[in-house]
């Protein structure tokens, strides 16, 4: 199975800062790459598909970069609502695998 | 509006089954191929199952082949899960969800999953 590895596992940022999340394949997975959302006690929700296609819906400070084996999530200008667990996920093969996920916390 | 409703979680003791369910709504069922991911508690997500959307593509995680099966039923609108030979390492809750996809043969496709239920808790212990 593809290995996806998230760094870093947690990071603290203030409102308004600009953040960036890593997923790093452990094979080539061009850009079947997506990523998402999960705050506590919720339900998971897609962020970006192909590594860089925003979900409708979803508003234009995230998004996201990368092929082949590294990826990016960018959060330009961090709001309340974006503290949360975020998540990469392949998918190359339809043996899906997720990142380890990366906790947003404030600072 | 999609709606996923999952039911069926409780308590069951190791080597036990349980038969999870999720009713969806909102679209049309028999057109997506749907998934199983489950997430233990304070832990991430894991993907559990897949089925295409007239069953005829089936796939297992490793950890859970050959104990679990996965089945729909497209007259109901409904997906399931079996999951036999329960261990305590199955305590997770159970999301279903629907695969979304985008792009062409050509392009290529590329799946996603798009929405999700509420979740349904299992817990395996003595």
């Amino acid at each position: 199975d593809i290995q996806m590895t998230q760094s870093p596992s947690s990071l603290s940022a203030s409102v308004g800062d600009r953040v960036s999340i890593t997923c790093r394949a452990s094979q080539n997975i061009n850009n079947y790459l997506n990523w998402y959302q999960q705050k506590p006690g919720k339900v998971p929700k897609l962020l970006i598909y192909a590594a860089s296609s925003l979900q409708t819906g979803v508003p234009s400070r995230f998004s996201g970069s990368g092929f082949g084996t590294d990826f990016t999530l960018t959060i330009s200008g961090l709001q309340p609502e974006d503290f949360a667990t975020y998540y990469c996920q392949q998918s190359y093969t339809t043996t899906w695998t997720f990142g380890q996920g990366t906790t947003v916390e404030i600072k | 509006e999609v709606q996923l409703v999952e039911s069926g979680g409780g308590l069951v003791q190791p080597g036990g089954s349980l038969r999870l369910s999720c009713a969806a709504s909102g679209f049309t069922f028999s057109s997506y191929s749907m998934t199983w991911v489950r997430q233990a508690p304070g832990k991430g997500l894991e993907w559990v199952s897949y089925i295409s959307g007239s069953s005829e593509a089936i796939n297992y995680a490793d950890s859970v082949r050959g104990r679990f099966t996965v089945s729909r039923d497209n007259a109901k609108n409904s997906l399931y899960l079996e999951l036999n030979s329960l261990r305590a390492e199955d305590t997770a809750v159970y999301y279903c969800a629907r695969e979304g996809s985008y792009g062409s043969a050509s392009r290529g496709i590329f799946d996603y999953f798009d929405y999700w239920g509420q979740g349904s808790l299992v817990t395996v212990s003595s």
